[in-house]
């Protein structure tokens, strides 16, 4: 069974640039749940997705963005980088809850390294 | 509004030796709970999760944590600290809700001494 997967795994972007991350669920999962982690701190909640629409979001202005497709990958997009905005990005995948919706637990990627100059 | 606060950031054990690492809570209602180790340059791993009556949850590599409602704390341990253990560990909350976001704690860096 493949796990989540992430591309890529590094770049480096100037400021005011825009950027997009992708992200694969892991197979049957249908929730995607984003994360950014500074350098020495713990994750911060982004945005998560389930059934393509947006189901829920943390303290992150509007630049950043995202989509889910119907295979269940996911896409974030950063427009504007700023240099703050230099972090592992990660992404989580959930499996579908018995009664609908997703379990609780959250499987995550490899994550994404942004470097922004 | 939920939050994790984990005690020493950094911690350093011998190996074959105790290893507590510290989380508290605090959750306006009853919340789910998580450990993940990151090891360097990699994603989050879950070791385990409490989201049950079983206060004492077991999870890989040996690791258990102990859910205790009245201290809202939910410790990880391991009886024998091996080197493979060195890692950044990350105890999360979320609460019982449709969203279900993980609101993590800073971490703790686990240094395994030979």
């Amino acid at each position: 069974e493949t796990g989540v997967t992430q591309s890529p795994t590094h770049l480096i972007k100037t400021r005011g640039q825009q950027v997009t991350l992708r992200c694969s669920s892991q197979s049957g999962h249908n929730t995607v749940s984003w994360y950014q982690q500074a350098l020495g701190q713990g994750p911060q909640f982004i945005f998560q997705y389930y059934r393509e629409e947006e189901n829920g979001r943390g303290n992150f202005p509007p630049r950043f963005s995202g989509l889910q497709f119907p295979n269940y990958s996911s896409e974030l997009n950063v427009n504007a980088l700023e240099l703050d905005d230099s972090a592992l990005y990660l992404c989580a995948s959930s499996p579908p809850g018995l009664a609908g919706g997703s379990t609780d637990t959250q499987y995550f990627g490899p994550g994404t390294r942004l470097t922004v100059l | 509004a939920q939050s994790v606060t984990q005690l020493g950031s950094h911690v350093s054990v011998s190996e074959g030796a105790l290893v507590l690492l510290r989380c508290n809570y605090s959750s306006s209602v009853p919340p789910y709970l998580f450990w993940y180790v990151q090891y360097p340059n990699q994603g989050l791993q879950l070791l385990l999760k409490y989201t049950s009556a079983a206060t004492l949850v077991k999870g890989i590599n040996g690791f258990e944590a102990e859910f205790k409602k009245s201290e809202t704390s939910f410790h990880l341990t391991k009886p024998s600290a091996h080197m493979s253990d060195a890692a950044e560990y990350f105890c999360a909350v979320s609460a019982r809700g449709s969203a279900r976001q993980l609101t993590f704690g800073s971490g703790t860096q686990l240094t395994v001494l030979p």
